[in-house]
């Protein structure tokens, strides 16, 4: 089954740290990039990072810049987010997302979503 | 990275057609024919409806269009059915491989 299933969430108080995993399955991880998408309580989607197939190229959204980073291993189908120095504002449900492809060609989107996990920031 | 702006809600009666503005700058929509649309039921992750625009991937029914003029892209449903009943995201390329969503619009089929 093609599937991303997120873990690592919790409760964690103000300037700590928390790594979220993405476990993928059923497709091929290394032929895609990958991202985190977040969603505070009752709000909107925001994107937080995205990290192309190799690894050669890694970004984030700049309420994240210098305090979280993304990671891969494609050995072992996962993808990460360490998150240090967390704030009350990163409080939010976290989707791993994989990045759309066709036809040999990938697009800015993303076509397959995990079902979350929930980060709790909060003393 | 300011968020797209998204009216907060649209409604429509079944059949009817509704349309849903995304309005961002020259640095986002504007700048790039990358914009993506998603659809999120409550409680369950968002659904993949439209890519480059206009683009449908595979699966997504042609009630479903999308389009652009300058910086703002819009997303029409036609033949609104109550199952379209959600809140619909719009995503933007932003540059320097970062995105950018919209606040989102929730949809009410009256």
């Amino acid at each position: 089954e093609v599937q991303l299933v997120e873990s690592g969430g919790g409760l964690v108080q103000p300037g700590r740290s928390l790594r979220l995993s993405c476990a993928a399955s059923g497709f091929t991880f290394d032929d895609y990039a990958m991202h985190w998408v977040r969603q505070a309580p009752g709000k909107g989607l925001e994107w937080v990072s995205g990290i192309t197939w190799d690894s050669g190229t890694m970004d984030y959204a700049d309420s994240v810049k210098g305090r979280f980073t993304i990671s891969r291993d494609n050995a072992k189908n996962s993808l990460y987010l360490q998150m240090n120095s967390l704030r009350t504002e990163d409080m939010a449900l976290y989707y791993c997302a994989k990045g759309f492809c066709d036809s040999g060609y990938c697009y800015d989107a993303f076509d397959l979503w995990g079902r979350g996990t929930m980060v709790t920031v909060s003393s | 990275q300011s968020a797209l702006t998204q009216p907060r809600s649209v409604s429509g009666s079944p059949g009817q057609s509704v349309t849903i503005s995304c309005t961002g700058t020259s640095s986002d929509v504007g700048g790039y024919n990358y914009v993506s649309w998603y659809q999120q039921h409550p409680g369950k992750a968002p659904k993949f409806l439209i890519y480059d625009v206009y683009k449908r991937p595979s699966g997504v029914p042609d009630r479903f269009s999308g389009s652009k003029s300058g910086s703002t892209a819009s997303l029409t449903i036609s033949g609104l059915q109550a199952e379209d009943e959600a809140v619909y995201y719009c995503c933007s390329y932003a540059g320097s491989y970062t995105e950018v969503f919209g606040g989102g619009t929730k949809l009410t089929v009256l």
